[in-house]
């Protein structure tokens, strides 16, 4: 069976400092990757989707970045973050329909 | 007008009671509707997956597509303590290449009280 995991659960960061979150997915291969940041009452906001190794979209202009250098490894980065970055951020996956299997989120504060 | 609309509550019901939630939507072509169940701090979680228009039921759980009128519902029969979280509707056109990007309602908070 499929699994998607997701690591740190939660992240406590600086102004300033650089991000590094990672998501695996596990049991399929060529998957849809997704990253998502959550925050109250403004919902999903999709930040990055990939299609395949080194096939990264971003919808938003922002201060993040994503990059896949495996099959079925999607990293969300950013050198320096900003307060504005905080939020619940998650990391999906799709194959060949459009049906999200949502890892588990991390929560980050930048203080 | 946003894509999909959903009322984000809160709502808050007795445990037994019926519950529905619903969006509305305003793109034609989605074919392809979700519901989501988010508890606190959690991912959200598959529900719910119909294709084009009609019912389906999964135990206490009904969805209802109504394609004319571009609205769909979730229904929760009987509902439990452990029913409250957040519903998140979701949709897709199936369209975009391989990409299947979803557009998502902004979640109703559910409390079923004991």
């Amino acid at each position: 069976s499929q699994t998607i995991h997701q690591w740190p659960a939660t992240l406590v960061q600086p102004v300033g400092s650089p991000l590094s979150l990672e998501c695996t997915v596990e049991g399929t291969s060529n998957p849809n990757l997704y990253w998502y940041r959550q925050a109250a009452g403004r919902g999903l906001q999709l930040l990055f989707y990939s299609i395949g190794i080194d096939q990264i979209s971003s919808e938003v202009p922002q201060n993040l970045s994503a990059s896949r250098p495996q099959d079925r490894q999607f990293i969300l980065s950013s050198k320096k973050l900003l307060l504005s970055d905080s939020g619940f951020y998650l990391c999906a996956w799709s194959s060949q329909i459009p049906r999200y299997t949502f890892g588990s989120g991390t929560r980050l504060t930048v203080v | 007008q946003k894509e999909v609309e959903q009322d984000p509550g809160p709502l808050s019901v007795p445990e037994g009671a019926i519950v529905s939630l619903n969006c509305t939507y305003s793109n034609s072509a989605f074919q392809y509707f979700m519901w989501y169940r988010q508890y606190s701090r959690k991912g959200p979680e598959l529900l719910m997956y119909t294709y084009s228009s009609g019912n389906k039921e999964d135990g206490r759980f009904t969805a209802q597509v109504d394609k004319s009128s571009k609205y769909i519902s979730l229904f929760i029969r009987d509902s439990q303590p452990s029913d409250s979280a957040t519903y998140l509707c979701a949709m897709s056109d199936g369209s975009g290449g391989s990409n299947y990007k979803l557009t998502f309602g902004k979640g109703t908070l559910l409390t079923v009280n004991p």
